[in-house]
């Protein structure tokens, strides 16, 4: 299993629509939580953090499920330039004091007219 | 302006040939780490770095030598290349563990 899996989509939505994407991990030690956003062939840019009581902002909602070890991503009345794939990150916090990080594969949105 | 600065963006190389991929951040983050984006694969950690001279090594370290000897420093080092190192290689730094990363704009390698 992956310590961190995404559905790789695409999701396909019209202009305005509601699209929420999930994200599990494994480690169930794991601390914090992101979701970036990447525009193809560029670099991935933080989008936001996910905190255990649920973040928004503006559009876009972010809320962590521990006991079911998932987060996910809310996206309210999309918008073209929305389109992009959405990477969910882990940080699963090692024992020895190493903090890796760890990416899913990305869920690519297509927001069409 | 904050940013990641990784250089060159592009490079040809050719099997066997040393090269260096420089990475820089001017934003006194004390956390760097490099990543290899793969079709199908998504972003793999090469090595990450805690602070100087503290480096360790991510999912996929084989054939990949980094360095701290400075805080915005963060090298890339291939010492010996090959084609399955062809790839898009991002470095990226954060101020904390629990902060998310900022990338540099990426380093497309190719490997013949």
């Amino acid at each position: 299993r992956k310590e961190v899996e995404q559905d790789p989509g695409p999701f396909n939505v019209p202009e305005g629509a509601t699209v929420a994407f999930n994200c599990t991990y494994s480690n169930s030690a794991s601390q914090s939580f992101f979701w970036y956003r990447q525009d193809c062939r560029k670099e991935p840019k933080l989008l936001m953090s996910v905190y255990s009581s649920g973040n928004e902002d503006g559009r876009f909602t972010a809320q962590l499920n521990r006991a079911s070890q998932y987060i996910s991503l809310l996206i309210r009345d999309s918008k073209l330039s929305d389109s992009a794939t959405y990477l969910c990150v882990v940080n699963p916090r090692e024992g020895t004091g190493g903090f890796k990080t760890i990416f899913g594969a990305g869920t690519r949105l297509f927001v069409k007219a | 302006e904050a940013q990641v600065t990784q250089n060159p963006r592009y490079l040809i190389t050719v099997t066997g040939k040393k090269l260096t991929v420089t990475c820089s951040q001017n934003m006194n983050h004390e956390y760097m780490s490099w990543y290899r984006q793969d079709p199908g694969l998504g972003l793999r950690q090469i090595y990450y770095s805690m602070n100087v001279e503290v480096t360790d090594k991510g999912d996929v370290p084989e054939g990949y030598k980094v360095s701290r000897k400075e805080k915005r420093n963060f090298p890339l080092i291939l010492e010996s290349p090959s084609p399955n190192q062809t790839s898009l290689y991002f470095c990226a730094s954060r101020s904390g563990e629990d902060y998310g990363y900022t990338f540099g704009s990426g380093t497309r390698l190719t490997v013949v």
